[in-house]
């Protein structure tokens, strides 16, 4: 069961790159890396899924190394509308969803 | 496509007393994820529906329970209520419930037990 570790916390300023890091070093070779989104009495919603070196859409980056012990998702120039809980989960093509475990997730807060 | 909708949104009960919360995901989606979120334990995996069939269950008392009807729409049922049962549930559905799909939560329903 690979657990994951992120930030508590994190603060921001509009405009600028924020990086959250997790780390996950139990990580398995079928698994793979997705990063959710949720805001304060809404449901998550999904932000960026990847397997391996670099993934982008429209709204993210997600950053994984050649060990994938760890992960960054990168999200450009935040603005506060950003400001939210972000979780990190690793899981694989399984149907055990009994296994995912979304932790405690990053609270970030972005500033004017 | 319409989201995941969940009913209702907002619930007040009182000890002992039991509880059914309704949720109907995507059109085309078959798996049914519930959800129990408090500030103190996050959010925790309370099970899975798919094809009508409980696949996946988490550490919850059985007080806790669903279903899940043909049309995929499912229900869970939470019996003799306890305060600790004061929480916001959420249902996540997604196409076929592996561990990466891109699961889609509803709105949840607020549930505080006086």
């Amino acid at each position: 069961l690979a657990k994951t570790t992120q930030p508590i916390s994190m603060d921001s300023y509009e405009g600028q790159e924020v990086n959250i890091t997790c780390s996950h070093n139990n990580i398995a070779t079928n698994d793979y890396i997705t990063w959710y989104q949720q805001f304060p009495s809404q449901g998550p919603r999904f932000i960026i899924q990847g397997y391996k070196t670099k993934v982008t859409n429209e709204v993210a980056s997600l950053f994984i190394p050649a060990d994938r012990k760890s992960s960054t998702l990168s999200l450009p120039r935040v603005s506060l509308s950003d400001t939210a809980v972000y979780y990190c989960l690793v899981g694989t093509p399984s149907y055990n969803t009994d296994k995912l475990i979304f932790g405690t997730g990053t609270r970030l807060q972005v500033f004017p | 496509k319409a989201g995941v909708t969940q009913t209702p949104r907002y619930l007040i009960k009182t000890r002992g007393q039991q509880v059914t919360l309704s949720c109907s995901p995507i059109s085309g989606h078959r798996s049914v994820s519930w959800y129990q979120q408090t500030p103190g334990q996050g959010l925790q995996f309370l099970f899975e529906y798919f094809s009508e069939t409980q696949r996946n269950k988490g550490n919850f008392p059985g007080r806790f329970s669903g279903r899940q009807f043909s049309n995929s729409r499912s229900e869970m049922n939470v019996s003799t209520l306890e305060l600790g049962d004061s929480a916001l549930y959420l249902c996540a559905s997604s196409l076929v419930g592996q561990e990466t799909d891109t699961q889609y939560f509803g709105p949840g329903t607020r549930l505080t037990v006086l």
